[in-house]
């Protein structure tokens, strides 16, 4: 069965504080993408990674960073966390489009993350 | 911009029908359709391409108009194992092969007895 494995179900930061959230995926997929989800909102991207130390911003990256340094893991970086970025967090990935108009994603379970 | 989905939330009872439409403001060329159960990460249900194709899966399927930049999903004879929330994602014409996928603000269906 394919994966994607975020580190933490629930989280609880406070004010100010760092906050590291890792996927890992084992389909080699080349295409890794972080998004937020929040009531009324749906699910916003953040960050997408379409290679190792590759990344673009998504919708929504203000407060964020991500870290790409191998193809399987994909991290997401609260530099200083705010209350504002409580939010149920969703790693995905999927494989490359070239060959294929367009791929499916798979989504890690969330990390719902408090900060308070 | 997110694509807009409508409605926002539906309650039906077993055997119903139910549509969900995803609205887009830029061209697309494709959309795709998950489900997100109470709790659980979103499940991939289909996907559709530029050039107005249908597709199905059992009692599930959808349509695109991409003149519209619409797409429909379509849920017939509805069971309780269809409660959920249903998120279409949109890739656009402009940003084609730069792998961006962007999610509506979904749907909540839930299926009463």
């Amino acid at each position: 069965d394919v994966k994607v494995t975020q580190s933490s179900r629930y989280l609880v930061k406070r004010t100010g504080e760092k906050v590291f959230l890792e996927c890992v995926q084992d389909m080699d997929h080349e295409n890794m993408f972080w998004y937020r989800q929040d009531p009324g909102l749906g699910l916003r991207l953040i960050y997408f990674s379409y290679d190792v130390k590759m990344k673009e911003k998504g919708d929504i990256p203000e407060g964020y960073s991500v870290s790409r340094e191998k193809k399987e893991r994909f991290s997401l970086i609260l530099e200083s966390a705010s209350t504002n970025q409580t939010s149920m967090y969703l790693c995905a990935s999927r494989g490359s489009q070239w060959g294929s108009p367009s791929e499916k994603l798979f989504f890690g379970s969330g990390t719902q993350l408090s900060v308070l | 911009q997110q694509p807009v989905q409508s409605p926002q939330a539906v309650i039906l009872r077993e055997g119903e029908d139910a549509v969900i439409n995803c609205s887009s403001s830029k061209a697309l060329y494709s959309v795709h359709w998950y489900r997100q159960k109470h709790g659980e990460a979103p499940v991939f249900l289909m996907i559709l391409l530029k050039g107005g194709e249908q597709k199905g899966h059992e009692k599930i399927s959808a349509s695109f108009n991409e003149k519209k930049q619409q797409s429909s999903l379509y849920l017939t004879a509805s069971q309780l194992s269809y409660s959920g929330t249903y998120f279409c994602g949109t890739e656009s014409v402009a940003n084609f092969g730069n792998e961006k996928l962007t999610f509506g603000t979904g749907t909540r269906l839930t299926i009463i007895p």
